[in-house]
Formats: structure tokens, sequence, C-alpha cells
């Protein structure tokens, strides 16, 4: 298996601007996490789904964060519209069943100017 | 805030067991004990968790107390490849990771 497949690996835009940021779980996964790194917050979790259902979106900062999960193998994060302080590292994780190991992608790493 | 207790840095040198330390005494009944290693500009990555038992598997064996308020990490051999910032998480497991400050592991030639 490639692994948690994210995309972009980059991006640099524009306060103001959406910003949408995808992720491919490991086949056969029925968990999906999102998580951003900054260095003053460190890793936090934003939002997470079981079987494409939202479990817990308490981690999600504003209304201005938004993530779907349209099917098992495909989870957008969308950023509309994105502040400089949404700069981070975006991190996508998978897992299967509870109490089991989750496997992280390689984290887009965004930065708005 | 993060439930678990770790030291900032640590050195060990090569070819030498690393033990990585965690308090973590308000841990439930069933909670886990998981352990991530961060290695500079790449995801996390699984290590090995456990609930009461010792667990042992490729990369490194976990020891947990009798009381469970504490565990230790141990990387039997390491090599400067293992130095990383090492997360020790507890949690139920269906649930997203809260991820503290973690212990940088500096592994000296």
């Amino acid at each position: 298996d490639a692994g948690v497949i994210q995309s972009p690996r980059h991006e640099v835009t524009e306060m103001g601007q959406e910003v949408t940021l995808r992720c491919k779980p490991i086949s056969g996964h029925d968990y999906l996490f999102w998580y951003r790194q900054t260095m003053m917050r460190g890793l936090e979790l934003l939002i997470y789904f079981n079987n494409n259902v939202p479990i817990d979106d308490s981690g999600m900062p504003e209304d201005r964060f938004s993530a779907k999960m349209p099917n098992a193998s495909f989870s957008t994060l969308k950023i509309q519209p994105s502040e400089p302080r949404d700069s981070a590292v975006y991190f996508c994780a998978s897992s299967f069943m509870t109490g089991k190991s989750q496997y992280f992608g390689p984290g887009t790493r965004l930065l708005v100017l | 805030d993060a439930k678990t207790t770790q030291p900032p840095s640590m050195d060990c040198a090569e070819g030498r067991a690393a033990n990585l330390p965690c308090n973590h005494s308000t841990i439930s009944g069933n909670e886990y004990v998981y352990w991530y290693r961060q290695i500079h500009s790449q995801g996390p990555q699984y290590i090995i968790h456990g609930l009461k038992n010792n667990e042992t598997n490729e990369m490194a064996s976990l020891i947990i107390t009798e009381d469970r308020k504490s565990s230790t990490l141990i990387l039997p051999h390491a090599t400067l490849r293992d130095t990383a910032v090492y997360y020790c998480i507890v949690g139920g497991g269906a649930d997203g990771l809260t991820f503290g400050k973690g212990t940088h592991l500096i592994i000296q030639p």
C-alpha cells in the first residue's frame, strides 16, 4: 500500500483565497483524521470521520474551516477565506478499528501570505 | 491539556538502549498508552501501543507499570536515524490523538 496520500505537498496562497487540501486514506481504513501542526500550538486534532461520517469537529478553529469525506477513499479540508494565521502543516491520518495505530501522511505545508 | 508528562529532551549514545519515560497518573482503565515519533519534516510515525501488558515489536518495547501510571519506551539499539521527537499519548483508541510536547531524543555518534 502507498500509505496515506496528501496533496498538494506545498501550497502558497494569498490571504482571502480559498484553499483545499486533499487526502486519500489507506484502503480499508475506516477512520480518517485531520491534524494541524504549528510551532506555537504543536499538533492539534481538527476533525475525524468514521465510515465517512464526521464524529468530532470540535477542533475545527472556526467557520472558515470545513471538511468532507464523500467516500471511503477521499477527504478534503477547505479553508475559505484563508488568513496568515492558518499557515501550518496539515496532516491527514487513517486507522482501522478502535484502539489501533494511526498512519499519517506526509503533510501539506500551507503558507498564507 | 495533554494527559502525559515527558522530559523535554534526552541524549543517548548510538548503539545504546534509549529509555524514554512517560508519566500518565490520571490514565483511566480503558485508555491505551500510545507512542509515536516525528522525525524532522515528516508526519508522525506510530511505534507501539499497549493497555496493561508489556509489548514488543520490531521497533521498540513498551513497559507499563503495574499501576499503569507510567511507562517507558525502549529503543534497544539506537541509531542516528532514531533522532526524533517522541510522543507518549493516552487515549481510548477511537478518538483522535492529543499530542503533548514530547521528548526530543538526540542520538549522539
